[in-house]
């Protein structure tokens, strides 16, 4: 089977630099996804990793140890419109499975 | 680029009430998926079509769930009965193909409420 596990809340304040944590345990690994969720919202993609390594791309960048299971968003010079879930996903060898997803609040 | 489409948006049935759900995926996108999401949980997928066939529906609870896509393009899912514990956000991705990364695009998704 599978288990994803992520933080369920975390707060952090405008400006500052925040990291989200993400741990999985698949059978296979054919890479891992993370994603933005506004409330009410359908997830959007931010990044995927499947070597290990960090891959960035703009304020966002996320890094991937295959041998830890472990995977990290780091979310930079945060403003208020980050405030969201974010959702670590797995693509094992089924189809991607979803963690809880970690609320992120963003304040002043 | 239109993205993935969902109708309804929203419904309210009773317990026992059955249910219809509509996805439009993204043209030319091959791969069709429908998730559950519970309140304050991820997505849970229900299952996956490869154009019209079924690739995955391992999670999909056969005794009241079905899904169809026909022409391997629009997908429907039903639920007969409904119970309250199916409460939730029905979403549909889809993607242009499956594998390692084909990145998924999520419609709005629709907001069912059995009471």
């Amino acid at each position: 089977g599978q288990n994803i596990d992520q933080p369920t809340e975390m707060t952090a304040t405008e400006g500052a630099i925040v990291q989200i944590n993400c741990t999985y345990q698949t059978s296979g690994f054919n890479g891992l996804f993370w994603y933005q969720q506004h409330a009410g919202e359908a997830p959007t993609f931010l990044s995927y990793n499947v070597l290990d390594g960090l891959e960035e791309k703009g304020r966002f960048s996320s890094f991937l140890s295959r041998s830890k299971g472990y995977s990290y968003l780091l979310l930079k010079e945060l403003q208020m419109k980050d405030s969201a879930s974010y959702l670590c996903a797995v693509r094992g060898s089924t189809p991607l499975v979803f963690g809880k997803g970690t609320r992120l609040s963003v304040i002043a | 680029e239109a993205g993935v489409a969902q109708s309804p948006r929203y419904k309210i049935i009773e317990k026992r009430q059955s249910v219809a759900f509509w996805c439009n995926p993204i043209s030319g996108h091959a791969t069709l998926y429908w998730y559950q999401q519970i309140l304050g949980q991820g997505p849970k997928l229900l299952i996956q079509f490869q154009n019209n066939g079924v690739v995955d529906d391992s999670q999909l609870p056969k005794d009241r769930f079905s899904a169809e896509r026909l022409k391997g393009v629009d997908s429907t899912l039903k639920i007969q009965p409904a119970k309250l514990e199916d409460s939730a956000v029905y979403l549909c991705a889809s993607s242009l193909l499956q594998g390692r990364f084909y990145e998924q695009y999520f419609g709005p998704g629709t907001r069912l409420t059995v009471t």
